[in-house]
């Protein structure tokens, strides 16, 4: 079945810990990328990868890092969490650059104390 | 003024109605456009995909582009309590260095 698989799905954590979101898809596609997603804000794109080592900023990248060492994995890390940082997260993929179809993740609540 | 503007409801209908959910953008340069459904507690999944202008229809459901206008909307016949989703409008550039979500609108239909 193809999917994208986020974990964890649920985490409470402390300021100041710092955490790995997990991320992968097995669809072999190129682009992968990371959304927060918050009430009345909508998602707005944390990270994005086209291809292998190849990572760019989205439109919220402060407080976060990603890589991109293999093509079905793209982990988001957190390493210095703040309480700003609460929100739900979502990976996604798509075959190609992004133009738009994308297959997303379950999401990962993250609630940061 | 917003890249892309959606009313984000809620929107209550009864079954069995027909229901228009809408999206604004300002700009040109989008020429792929999607709307996605996401249920409570999951993530977004693809609903519909267009390129360009015109219409695109997929059973229950119909997707319409106006450039011209700059606007976009998604009709859902029959309406459904299975349904009963958010609906986020996206669209993306040529180059796919752009991609812009709506905030999603609240769709509820009762039985």
């Amino acid at each position: 079945e193809a999917q994208v698989t986020q974990n964890p799905r649920y985490l409470i954590t402390v300021t100041g810990k710092k955490l790995t979101v997990t991320c992968s898809q097995n669809m072999n596609h190129e682009y992968m990328s990371w959304y927060r997603q918050d009430p009345g804000l909508g998602l707005r794109q944390i990270y994005y990868s086209m291809n292998v080592e190849v990572t760019d900023k989205g439109d919220v990248p402060e407080g976060y890092k990603v890589s991109r060492k293999e093509k079905r994995n793209f982990p988001l890390i957190l390493e210095s969490p703040s309480p700003n940082q609460t929100s739900l997260y979502f990976c996604a993929s798509s075959l190609r650059q992004n133009t738009g179809e994308l297959f997303f993740g379950e999401g990962s609540r993250l609630t940061v104390l | 003024q917003k890249e892309v503007e959606q009313d984000p409801g809620p929107l209550s209908v009864p079954e069995g109605a027909i229901v228009s959910l809408n999206c604004t953008y300002s700009n040109s340069a989008f020429q792929y456009f999607m709307w996605y459904r996401q249920y409570s507690r999951k993530g977004p999944e693809l609903l519909m995909y267009t390129y360009s202008s015109g219409n695109k229809e997929d059973g229950r459901f119909t997707a319409q582009v106006d450039k011209s206008s700059k606007y976009i909307s998604l009709f859902i016949r029959d309406s459904q309590p299975s349904d009963s989703a958010t609906y986020l409008c996206a669209m993306a550039n040529q180059a796919g260095t752009a991609l812009i979500f709506g905030k999603g609108t609240t769709l509820s239909v009762s039985s």
